[in-house]
């Protein structure tokens, strides 16, 4: 099974130009997820997909990030303009959603490799 | 609002010892999961081992097992005959027991050296 697939790896900016971040997420997997995880923290919930509708946005500044899940399958985290606050690895996970075969709930999040973005 | 505290920032022990990385988290919710993940060098994170709050029986994966303390809201991770593999970031981690709102709660981590 194929894990969850994000690009570019790196990333190297300019404050105040513009980047776009792409995730596809394990086949069937109906939650998706973009956390931002800071040098030295632990990753952040940027926002939270369901199929194709938003769950949870309440952490995502929404004056200069986007993002947006077509068809409810791969997603994609823009930034413009970008701060130099925004230098941190952008994670995306995926998780089955509902209750696996057996009745039991589906609690585990697969995370992608990341994507490393400097803003200098 | 839940919150999650790991108090050591950095730890080292040599190859083949047993581990112990700290976790305490507060929350007034009474069902709950509450996991460890590791994050190596290469950055992708992956699950060590999960507590479902409802079971006294504290949770082992092979090597990693962990003291689930409800009560005193305490999460340890011990790791037992430690390998160079283990080095990485390690993360304890809280989520509510509901389908949708399974936001997961990260402490900020213990980065983890195995010295051979």
């Amino acid at each position: 099974e194929a894990g969850v697939a994000q690009s570019p790896r790196y990333k190297i900016i300019e404050k105040r130009q513009s980047v776009a971040f792409w995730c596809n997420p394990i086949s069937g997997h109906a939650t998706l997820y973009w956390y931002q995880q800071i040098l030295g923290q632990g990753p952040k919930l940027l926002i939270q997909f369901q199929n194709n509708g938003v769950v949870d946005d309440s952490q995502l500044p929404k004056d200069r990030f986007s993002a947006e899940r077509l068809k409810g399958v791969d997603s994609t985290l823009k930034i413009q303009p970008a701060k130099l606050e925004d230098s941190a690895v952008y994670l995306c996970a995926s998780r089955q959603g509902g209750t696996l075969a057996g009745g039991l709930f589906s609690y585990e999040q697969y995370f992608g490799p990341g994507t490393r973005l400097t803003v200098t | 609002a839940q919150t999650v505290t790991q108090s050591q920032p950095e730890m080292s022990v040599q190859e083949a010892e047993t581990v112990t990385l700290s976790c305490t988290y507060d929350t007034s919710e009474n069902n709950y999961y509450l996991f460890w993940y590791k994050q190596p060098p290469s950055r992708q994170m992956i699950l060590v081992i999960r507590q479902e709050a409802y079971k006294q029986q504290n949770a082992t994966e092979n090597r990693f097992s962990v003291n689930f303390q409800k009560a005193a809201k305490s999460f340890s991770l011990k790791i037992s005959d430690s390998q160079l593999g283990d080095t990485a970031m390690y993360f304890c981690a809280f989520m509510k027991h509901m389908n949708r709102d399974d936001k997961i709660i990260f402490g900020k981590g213990t980065r983890l050296h195995i010295l051979p």
